[in-house]
């Protein structure tokens, strides 16, 4: 079975600094991807960044990173320069091209002005 | 190009009623895939259709089912509703079935059952 762990049910930052959420994953298939979501409160789920499994070299996306540890099976996103606009739930998701996605639990994200 | 949509948005049922959820995916995505939401049990995951076929299903029981049309738009049906299935309820649509294929939700439909 696929299975998808977010150990830290909530965290909090301060405005302007960064913040690193974990995950750890565990699949049987050799192909696969890696999502971080965010859901905001009461507004949609989006997308924050994606990671192919088969690429060494971790995603970006302007103030969001990923530290992307093949080996051990973690994925864990990094916050730079945190925003009051960050403050959300962030899933954690893998996705195999079984088509089934999985998800943790989240970690709600409490950004301190 | 417009996103994701659930209706309805909100509804209140009592137990033993059923209830019908509709998710029209963004034009030309062919694949829906449905979550339950609950703040205990995070994401779970329902079904995946994909050409009016289901892929995949989670592991909920038969009370639960789902079909999906000729124009990808998908619904979802719970029968003998029971209070533990009071949830946010999120429909997602990709383009296709690849794991590489990004997500986009919609807004959910939160049931109540009482």
């Amino acid at each position: 079975a696929q299975t998808v762990t977010q150990s830290q049910p909530e965290m909090s930052v301060q405005e302007a600094e960064t913040v690193t959420l974990s995950c750890t994953y565990d699949t049987s298939e050799s192909d696969y991807y890696l999502f971080w979501y965010k859901q905001p409160p009461s507004r949609q789920m989006i997308l924050v960044i994606r990671q192919e499994a088969y690429k060494q070299q971790n995603a970006t996306e302007n103030r969001f990173s990923v530290n992307f540890q093949k080996a051990a099976k973690s994925f864990s996103l990094k916050i730079s320069d945190s925003q009051l606009g960050d403050a959300a739930m962030y899933f954690c998701a893998c996705n195999t091209n079984a088509g089934k996605s999985t998800f943790g639990d989240g970690t709600t994200l409490t950004v301190k002005p | 190009k417009a996103g994701v949509t659930q209706t309805p948005r909100y509804l209140i049922k009592t137990r033993g009623q059923q209830v019908t959820l509709s998710c029209s995916p963004i034009s030309g995505h062919r694949s829906v895939s449905w979550y339950q939401q609950t703040p205990g049990q995070g994401l779970q995951f329902l079904f995946e259709y994909f050409s009016e076929t289901q892929r995949n299903k989670g592991n909920f029981p038969g009370r639960f089912s789902g079909r999906q049309f000729s124009n990808s738009r998908s619904e979802m049906n719970v029968s003998t509703l029971e209070l533990g299935d009071s949830a946010l309820y999120l429909c997602a649509s990709s383009e296709g079935y690849s794991g590489a294929n990004v997500l986009t939700f919609g807004a959910g439909s939160r049931l109540t059952v009482l």
